[in-house]
């Protein structure tokens, strides 16, 4: 079966520019998770759904980051106006509900230049 | 801010050793711990689900136990092969007491592991 997938899988954004990264997770999987790995660092927990309803946003670094999962599958990371640190892979994982192991895809390294 | 830190940062290992290495986690309000390994260019896979304290878990050379209590689990890789370089990530769910369920995932920096040929 299709494991989780997202797109694109490299971005280069001039500063200032938003950019819109997807995932699609595994059909049937309830909880869904945008995770922020920096250079050397592990993976940094951004934001959490379970089906449609965002249930924590607590690691959303700044209000330029903006996600979304209107129909509870796929689900949309945005970053409005793109700074330097804003660089970093963006992992996406989902999993049957929380607790439960996660499976990842294989990121999205943005580099904003 | 959870802490969860792991050690060593990094390992060197002749292959055919057995090696260890540690996660420490806040020891209250635990849920879950998870231990995932990540190849360079492919995405974390998933080691273990951990839940209850005195678990042990194994899937062929690989094991792992978890103290709740004190807040620590150890990964073992019992005669180390090639293709177990990777980097070993820990991750700590937290439990929330108002309404139930968990926090999303606090993940350590991760072991590096190289093993040498």
């Amino acid at each position: 079966g299709a494991g989780v997938s997202q797109s694109p899988r490299y971005k280069v954004a001039k500063r200032g520019q938003d950019v819109a990264l997807r995932c699609d997770p595994i059909s049937g999987h309830v909880s869904l998770f945008w995770y922020q790995q920096a250079l050397g660092q592990g993976p940094e927990f951004l934001t959490y759904f379970q089906n449609e309803a965002q249930l924590d946003k607590s690691g959303l670094p700044s209000d330029r980051f903006f996600a979304e999962r209107p129909e509870g599958s796929v689900s949309t990371l945005k970053i409005q106006r793109t700074q330097q640190e804003d660089s970093a892979v963006y992992l996406c994982a989902s999993s049957l509900p929380m607790g439960y192991e996660q499976y990842f895809g294989p990121g999205t390294r943005l580099t904003v230049t | 801010i959870l802490n969860v830190e792991q050690s060593p940062q990094s390992l060197h290992v002749q292959e055919g050793d057995s090696t260890n290495f540690t996660c420490s986690f806040p020891s209250s309000n635990f849920y879950a711990l998870h231990w995932y390994r990540w190849e360079t260019a492919k995405s974390p896979e998933a080691l273990f689900v951990m839940t209850l304290n005195g678990d042990e878990k194994k899937k062929g050379r690989i094991s792992a136990t978890l103290n709740t209590k004190e807040g620590y689990s150890y990964l073992y890789i019992k005669g180390s092969q090639p293709e177990d370089s990777a980097t070993y990530l820990c991750a700590f769910i937290r439990a929330l007491y108002s309404g139930g369920g968990a926090d999303g995932l606090t993940f350590g920096k991760g072991t590096h592991l190289i093993i040498q040929p």
